[in-house]
């Protein structure tokens, strides 16, 4: 029962570097989601899906890229990490995207830019 | 930007004692929800209420919501110590999951 599953959980990057993060969700959701948390700010809407082969922009985009290949996968790429991108990164998924429906997240992945 | 806003921002409390954390939001709204967060984890939904209700119940916990004050509350009756966590509302507008907007969460301490 894994639900929601991100991978790495740690990363430590230099300005410039590239990296990207994975997102699993076994639910078979349509919806998935990429948010960052920092301090103070609550959660972010970075990207988000409707299904497969589909993206779109969420509140901060910028600097991020994303697909959605696969049905249960959704990808977040940074191309040239900025420091301003340290961040907690959250994966969610829902089955609907209405704002009624619960959202399901994973556990995080640290994210520093040194 | 963020539509809920959390009050207080942290709270501490002895255990069996009642936590009450209120959430305020700007815009009209769909439904509100309520999301638990331990520390280093994802965030857990709890409850959601929809912009026609006015009390839902589940367990020990109880959420308010006021369209007319633009205001929620989430109630925590006879608080225990395993819910020491960060509490997040999140409002959402008709229409789009991706209008689910966070506020930026209120930091619950359980004493034992």
């Amino acid at each position: 029962n894994a639900g929601v599953t991100q991978t790495p959980k740690f990363r430590v990057l230099k300005t410039g570097q590239s990296m990207t993060l994975l997102c699993a969700q076994d639910m078979n959701h349509e919806y998935m989601y990429w948010y960052r948390q920092d301090p103070g700010m609550g959660l972010r809407l970075i990207h988000y899906s409707v299904g497969e082969g589909t993206t779109a922009k969420g509140e901060v985009p910028d600097g991020y890229n994303v697909s959605r290949l696969k049905k249960q996968n959704f990808l977040l790429g940074l191309e040239s990490a900025a420091p301003s991108q340290t961040s907690v990164y959250f994966c969610a998924s829902s089955y609907s995207s209405l704002s009624g429906n619960t959202i399901y997240f994973g556990e995080g992945s640290w994210l520093t830019v040194v | 930007s963020q539509q809920g806003e959390e009050d207080p921002q942290a709270l501490s409390i002895q255990e069996g004692e009642n936590a009450t954390m209120n959430c305020s939001y700007k815009t009209s709204i769909n439904n509100l929800q309520w999301y638990r967060q331990n520390s280093g984890r994802g965030l857990v939904h709890l409850i959601l209420i929809r912009s026609n209700e006015r009390e839902k119940h589940s367990g020990r916990l109880r959420v308010t919501l006021d369209t007319s004050k633009k205001s929620s509350s989430l109630l925590i009756t006879a608080s225990r110590a395993a819910d020491t966590a960060s509490y997040f509302c999140a409002t959402g507008t008709s229409g789009s999951a991706r209008q689910l907007t966070f506020g930026s969460g209120t930091q619950l301490t359980v004493l034992p």
